[in-house]
């Protein structure tokens, strides 16, 4: 138990669907963080907030849209996906973007998409 | 966010202390020494990091060298769930940095 929940675990979406990613942290954290893992692949950050706005966007298709309504959910909105989406999703959250030295930060189990 | 060289897999008996080596030469001064894992499917776990002095906690101790070019995570007592990918990783924080895993050790633990 990480201290941040995701769901779907597993999301099977075709291609013309609109899904959603869920993702909520009971740690106190004021920075959540959207990361997709894809086979053989580094993690690649996706979306940053702090304090429930948004702080970076690295270069994603706007098929994905995030949403922070408050400083403890964030969710990743789905649409029109194609095929080479299919990753795992994580979440992450960590007390502060701008925080001390040695800020750590906590992932989630992550949900696996598969886009069909 | 400093090179880290860890090797690609290590293998270690159940019940053993499973010792994995990161060389981080080029961390520069303000840079943590962070180790994760990954077990197959789920997302990474933090386990431990530090800057300067040796840390330990209820999963493991980090041992890092004087002049802080490498570092070893011990798993003191392995069981057959620490079988996993770990990843050693420096950076100052993750907030101001993008994370990059990199390819990590795999550590199998062996009944």
């Amino acid at each position: 138990e990480t201290g941040v929940t995701q769901t779907p675990r597993h999301l099977v979406m075709g291609m013309t669907n609109k899904k959603s990613l869920k993702c909520e942290q009971h740690l106190g954290h004021n920075a959540m963080y959207w990361y997709k893992q894809s086979a053989k692949k580094p993690l690649e950050l996706m979306f940053v907030y702090n304090f429930k706005e948004q702080t970076e966007n690295n270069s994603v298709p706007s098929r994905f849209s995030p949403e922070c309504p408050n400083s403890s959910h964030l969710f990743l909105h789905l649409h029109t996906l194609q095929p080479e989406d299919s990753a795992l999703y994580l979440c992450a959250s960590s007390q502060d973007r701008q925080g001390a030295l040695g800020n750590t930060i906590y992932f989630g189990e992550g949900s696996w998409l598969t886009v069909v | 966010d400093a090179k880290t060289t860890q090797p690609p897999s290590m293998d270690c008996a159940e019940g053993r202390a499973a010792n994995l080596p990161c060389n981080h030469s080029t961390i520069s001064g303000n840079e943590y020494v962070y180790w994760y894992r990954q077990i197959h499917s789920q997302g990474p776990q933090y386990i431990i990091h530090g800057l300067k002095n040796n840390e330990t906690n209820e999963m493991a101790s980090l041992i890092i060298t004087e002049d802080r070019k490498s570092s070893t995570l011990i798993l003191p007592h392995a069981t057959l769930r620490d079988t996993a990918v770990y990843y050693c990783i420096a950076l100052t924080n993750f907030g101001n940095e993008k994370l990059t895993f990199g390819t990590g050790t795999r550590l199998t633990i062996i009944p």
